[in-house]
């Protein structure tokens, strides 16, 4: 079966930096996504890794090892509108997305 | 209007009514989708239509149904509800299918069947 392992929770403090890990098996890799969503709201694009290694996005970046099954998003300067749940998603070989549970990150002051 | 709009906000209904949510973008996007999201899981494709006059079955298609008569609009029909179609209901967009390209959401549907 195709399956996507993200941690249920993360909690950071505020200025720190805080990585959250992707691990997945799917049916064939077309690239994988990062989503933010904030509570009571829609997911919104944060990033596309299909290549190795690391993608930088002013304060967030994307890793992914294709060899590894493995991703991860690394935020840095960590403010409190970061507190979100963020959605690691792997578009396998029918060009179809399969996504993870999600992983809550909640910043400290 | 500019991206995806979902109607209604929210909703409360009785097991066994029938029940459309709305879905209309204005983005032009070919493909567009149907989500629900439950508590501890990941999104679940329900129905997807790769371009107008086309649509097909996701992951947990029963229950449901879909049209797509025009590029805009793409309602999603519960025929008959029941409890566990309790849920939070995603309606998405991107540009193609069978592609990388991004999928855009709109702001959700919370629905409670009682």
């Amino acid at each position: 079966g195709q399956n996507i392992d993200q941690p249920t929770e993360m909690t950071a403090t505020e200025g720190a930096i805080v990585q959250i890990n992707c691990t997945y098996q799917t049916s064939g890799f077309n690239g994988l996504f990062w989503y933010q969503q904030h509570a009571g709201e829609a997911p919104t694009f944060l990033s596309y890794n299909v290549l190795d290694g690391l993608e930088e996005k002013g304060r967030f970046s994307s890793f992914l090892s294709r060899s590894k099954g493995y991703s991860y998003l690394l935020l840095k300067e960590l403010q409190m509108k970061d507190s979100a749940s963020y959605l690691c998603a792997v578009l396998d070989s029918n060009y179809q997305l399969i996504w993870g549970a999600g992983t809550k990150l909640i910043i400290k002051p | 209007i500019a991206g995806i709009t979902q109607a209604p906000t929210s909703q409360i209904l009785a097991a066994g009514r029938r029940m459309t949510l709305r879905c209309t973008q204005d983005m032009r996007h070919n493909a567009m989708y149907w989500y629900r999201q439950d508590l501890g899981l990941g999104l679940r494709l329900i129905h997807y239509s790769n371009t107008a006059g086309t649509t097909g079955k996701g992951e947990v298609p029963d229950g449901y149904s879909v049209s797509r008569a025009n590029t805009d609009d793409f309602p999603l029909t519960l025929a008959s509800a029941v409890p566990s179609q309790t849920s939070v209901y995603f309606c998405a967009s991107s540009v193609t299918s069978g592609d990388t390209d991004t999928q855009y959401f709109g702001p959700g549907t919370r629905l409670t069947v009682l």
